[in-house]
C-alpha cells in the first residue's frame, strides 16, 4: 500500500522554465510534507516543507503547494537550472508518529527531473 | 564529521553472510534513523534511536535485522544470514530530535547479496 505516491517517473524541462513535480497521498493523518532532493551517489538533501496548516511555503525559486482536500502537493521549481536534475522525493508525516518520532517519514518513489541547457 | 558518515560504502555478501552497517551521525545530534531502499523505490523506515534508547523498530523486514546505539552516537545495522532480498541502499540520517525535524542523510550503504 503506497501511502505516497509520485506518478511521474521523469519529467525533462528547458533550463529558465518552471519544473512542477507532482505528489498525492492517501494517509488523512499526514499534517506535514517535505520535499528532498538526491544526486546520484548522495543521500538525500532537505529541500522544503509545508505544515498541513498552511497552503504555500515558498524558499526563493523553490514554492511547495498543499491542497489538503485533493490530497496533492506540488513542488515547482521557477526558473529551473542545469543543477536542479537530480531526484526528487516526496515524504509525509504523521505528527502521531509514535513517540517523538518527527522522523519517521514515508516517502514517495521520487521523480528524476532533468534540465536541459 | 561536518555531515552523517557510513561505512563501507559498497558492501557484497554471500547468500547467508552476516554483515554489520556503520553510521557515524552529526555530532551532537539526538535522533538517528535507518532507511532502506531498493532499486527505484523510495526510503523505508526501518528504525528510530534517540540517544541510545531504540523507540520505533517497526519498519525492521524480520528478525534477522539488528540495530543498535549502545553509546548514544555511533549505530550499527546488522543484518544475520543475508538473502537476496535484503539487496538494497541502506541510508542512516540523524537530527536534532525537535518538532521541526530536518533529517540529515548519510551517503548510505550499497548492499548486494549475490
Amino acid at each position: 500500500d503506497q501511502q505516497v505516491k509520485q506518478n511521474s517517473p521523469s519529467l525533462s524541462v528547458q533550463e529558465g522554465r518552471i519544473s512542477i513535480l507532482n505528489c498525492d497521498y492517501t494517509n488523512s493523518m499526514f499534517d506535514y510534507f517535505l520535499w528532498y532532493k538526491k544526486y546520484p551517489a548522495e543521500g538525500p538533501t532537505f529541500l522544503i516543507s509545508i505544515s498541513s496548516i498552511k497552503d504555500k511555503n515558498e524558499d526563493g525559486r523553490f514554492t511547495v503547494f498543499l491542497n489538503k482536500s485533493a490530497k496533492h502537493l506540488s513542488l515547482h521549481i521557477v526558473p529551473s537550472q542545469p543543477g536542479d536534475s537530480a531526484v526528487y522525493f516526496c515524504a509525509a508525516r504523521s505528527s502521531n508518529a509514535g513517540g517523538t518520532s518527527y522522523g519517521k517519514l514515508t516517502f514517495g518513489q521520487g521523480t528524476i527531473l532533468t534540465v536541459h541547457p | 564529521g561536518a555531515g552523517v558518515s557510513q561505512s563501507p560504502r559498497y558492501k557484497v555478501a554471500k547468500r547467508g553472510q552476516d554483515v554489520a552497517l556503520r553510521c557515524d551521525p552529526i555530532s551532537g545530534h539526538v535522533s538517528l534513523f535507518w532507511y532502506q531502499q531498493a532499486l527505484g523505490q523510495g526510503p523505508e523506515f526501518l528504525t528510530y534511536f534517540q540517544n541510545e534508547a531504540q523507540l520505533d523498530k517497526s519498519g525492521l523486514p524480520s528478525d534477522r535485522f539488528f540495530a543498535e546505539r549502545p553509546e548514544g552516537s555511533v549505530s550499527t545495522l546488522k543484518i544475520q544470514r543475508t538473502q537476496q532480498e535484503d539487496s538494497a541502499v541502506y541510508l542512516c540520517a540523524s537530527g536534532q530530535g525537535n518538532s521541526n525535524e530536518k533529517l540529515f542523510f548519510g551517503s548510505g550503504t550499497q548492499l548486494s547479496v549475490l
